[in-house]
């Protein structure tokens, strides 16, 4: 596509519930960051892949937080038991390498989760 | 720990020049980006400094010091459309993710 994309734009949940959210990433970029957003606060790193694995996942807060990327290509970040902490903007981004620091990082739009 | 500061918060007049400024101190130094996010849309890049200087690209600069762990954001000409929060991030090394400042709301006034 275009642009990384990102669905839905918004979930509201309750307490306790299972979320996932989805990340179509810009075609042909092989890597995938999943960042959170806090009102008033820089994106804060979750977990990034470079294909299909999981080069770092340092940034998931705890076991509650889960994401997969089976076909290198679309991703899905999965939250068990959510929390009202949990509520944020969820933004995906993708680069062409991953590698290197000239690597630009393209954002979606980011879905925004509300956990009442 | 890692560390990166901006203000939280200027203001400007259109048409007016206005400098954003970001100090770091993070373990491992491999470049330092600038974002533009407007209200409830995505980060978009705006520039990429690595070595000591200043990068121009039309209205937008950017200025690094690697020695002073500081880096700057120049708007010139400013137009009300830039209205928005600029965000320093900065990449530690080859494959590490970046590491975000909590970004400067800017606010352009008539």
């Amino acid at each position: 596509g275009a642009g990384v994309s990102q669905t839905p734009s918004n979930k509201v949940t309750e307490k306790g519930k299972y979320v996932e959210l989805r990340c179509d990433p810009i075609s042909g970029h092989t890597a995938l960051y999943w960042y959170r957003q806090s009102l008033g606060q820089g994106p804060e790193f979750l977990i990034y892949f470079q294909g299909t694995g999981a080069a770092d996942d340092s940034g998931l807060p705890n076991d509650r937080f889960f994401a997969v990327r089976p076909e290198g290509s679309v991703s899905t970040l999965k939250i068990q038991r959510t929390e009202r902490g949990d509520s944020a903007v969820y933004l995906c981004a993708s680069s062409l390498l991953g590698g290197g620091p000239t690597d630009t990082q393209y954002f979606g739009p980011g879905t925004r989760l509300t956990v009442l | 720990g890692q560390n990166i500061d901006q203000p939280t918060e200027m203001t400007a007049t259109e048409g007016a020049i206005v400098q954003i400024n970001c100090t770091y101190q993070t373990s491992g130094f491999n470049g330092l980006f600038w974002y533009q996010q407007h209200a409830g849309e995505a980060p978009t890049f705006l520039s990429y400094n690595v070595l000591d200087g200043l990068e121009e690209k039309g209205r937008f600069s950017s200025f690094l010091s690697r020695s002073k762990g500081y880096s700057y954001l120049l708007l010139k000409e400013l137009q009300m459309k830039d209205s928005a929060s600029y965000l320093c991030a900065v990449v530690r090394s080859g494959n590490t993710p970046l590491v975000f400042g909590k970004g400067t709301r800017l606010s352009v006034i008539a």
